[in-house]
């Protein structure tokens, strides 16, 4: 299984300024397998990134996501006051499919 | 617009079996995509059951393996979740979610349902 680490485990911003949100895997995560969602409280977590920097459906493009191999990372180029919430990656090379722990973004 | 909808019991006794429905709505449920089940806890985390394509065809968490079937009813749309010997360790929001077979991330969502394991 692949073990999927996040740091750090929060992040405290202000708005306007760059979140730079890692992501470690255990093993190599082959093709760049590798999503990112944002969850609010209460709500089911939303897609954000797939095959680690393909931004999907209706994401804005301060959004972006890059790496390859064990090392992967989603930057928020400019933060809004929407966008504080909790992230986590998620690899889909090999089964099972597993999440990292996420990585809280708080308001400063 | 694809949207899911989880239904079932909130409360399910220790050793019981937890039985969850999602309802596929907005989109075909024979679709290229694999219908899931995500389980979230404050301990764990986000945890993948695990996931049935409209053939039927099933992969399961290695983990949950021994106590979890996945099922679909074409005719309903929609797709199932049986946990057998529940515990404390159980109790969870559930949500069910499409694999979509282009990206192969989750691209849509339920909204969760709690299930509680108690007497």
């Amino acid at each position: 299984e692949i073990v999927l680490t996040q740091s750090p485990a929060t992040l405290s911003l202000s708005p306007g300024e760059r979140a730079t949100l890692s992501c470690g895997a255990s093993q190599s995560v082959s093709s760049s397998y590798l999503a990112w969602y944002q969850q609010k409280p209460g709500l089911a977590p939303r897609l954000l990134m797939y095959d680690a920097s393909r931004r999907a459906t209706g994401i804005p493009d301060r959004f972006s996501g890059s790496g390859s191999g064990t090392d992967f990372t989603l930057t928020i180029s400019r933060l809004e006051p929407e966008d504080f919430a909790v992230y986590y990656c998620q690899q889909y090379s090999s089964s099972p499919l597993t999440f990292g722990g996420g990585t809280k973004v708080e308001i400063k | 617009q694809v949207q899911l909808q989880e239904s079932g019991p909130g409360l399910v006794k220790p050793s019981g079996t937890l039985s969850l429905t999602c309802a596929v709505s907005g989109g075909s449920i024979s679709s290229i995509s694999w219908w899931t089940w995500v389980r979230q806890t404050p301990g764990k985390g986000l945890q993948w059951i695990g996931e049935i394509y409209h053939s039927g065809s099933t992969n399961y968490n290695p983990s949950l393996k021994s106590r979890v079937t996945i099922s679909v009813d074409k005719s309903k749309s929609q797709f199932s979740l049986k946990l057998t010997s529940v515990t404390a360790a159980d109790t969870a929001v559930y949500f069910c979610a499409r694999k979509d077979s282009s990206t192969w991330s989750f691209d849509y969502w339920g909204q969760g349902t709690v299930v509680t394991v108690s007497s």
